[in-house]
């Protein structure tokens, strides 16, 4: 079946650092991959998304590239600020009519 | 985007009672969603609510236990019914605006303790 996981939480890093949160998928076919992001208090929303092999979804300083060889979508980020404090959530989405599969949500901490 | 309000926020409810969550949206939708997120679990969804027909319910969620209301196209409800601790989670309203996930929104979700 289909199935995201990501890499467990919490995740705490200090301003400027370097960021990634892994994400691996196991789907048939070939699915859209999505990133949501859901700060304090907030619902969540869409990060950014790619919809075939290879492309980068961007948003934000943000990047996750759609990595079919590696069935991977991580997320990346060059320098974190206190305000990327949130839970970040990878999804996909295999088929017309069918739901969203997320995964458990990682969260990220940056202190300043 | 969409401006979604779910109510409440948090509760506290003691085993075999029922709990209705409320979930407005600030303009008309077609699709709204209903998801629940167990203690170190992942997004799963209960059911579909669209206006005017019976919810759809993805299997292992069953309408006896979670009543969903869908009255007009901004509103809609969630009851979790005879509680107990396994009920545990954050529920989650989500509507889509449009085709593609890009057009997925969410409220802030409702945190459920039972005790």
């Amino acid at each position: 079946g289909n199935s995201v996981t990501q890499m467990e939480g919490p995740v705490t890093l200090s301003e400027e650092a370097f960021l990634t949160i892994n994400c691996t998928y196991t789907a048939t076919g070939y699915p859209s991959l999505f990133w949501y992001v859901q700060y304090p208090g907030e619902g969540l929303q869409l990060l950014l998304k790619a919809t075939k092999a290879d492309d980068k979804g961007s948003n934000k300083g943000f990047e996750a590239t759609y990595r079919k060889e590696t069935t991977s979508f991580h997320l990346e980020k060059g320098s974190v600020q206190v305000s990327d404090s949130a839970v970040y959530f990878c999804a996909l989405h295999n088929q017309a009519g069918t739901a969203l599969i997320f995964g458990k949500g990682t969260t990220l901490s940056v202190s300043s | 985007s969409a401006v979604i309000s779910q109510k409440p926020s948090r509760d506290i409810c003691q085993r075999g009672t029922s709990l209705t969550i409320q979930c407005q949206v600030d303009s008309q939708v077609t699709m709204m969603f209903w998801y629940r997120q167990q203690p170190g679990q992942s997004l799963t969804l209960i059911a579909t609510a669209n206006q005017g027909s019976e919810a759809t319910y993805e299997s292992g969620f069953v309408i006896d236990k979670f009543p969903i209301s869908r009255p007009n196209l901004t509103f809609s409800t969630l009851t979790v019914s005879n509680m107990s601790p396994e009920d545990s989670s954050i529920y989650l309203c989500s509507v889509q605006r449009g085709q593609g996930y890009e057009k997925l929104f969410f409220g802030s979700g409702t945190q459920l303790s039972v005790l």
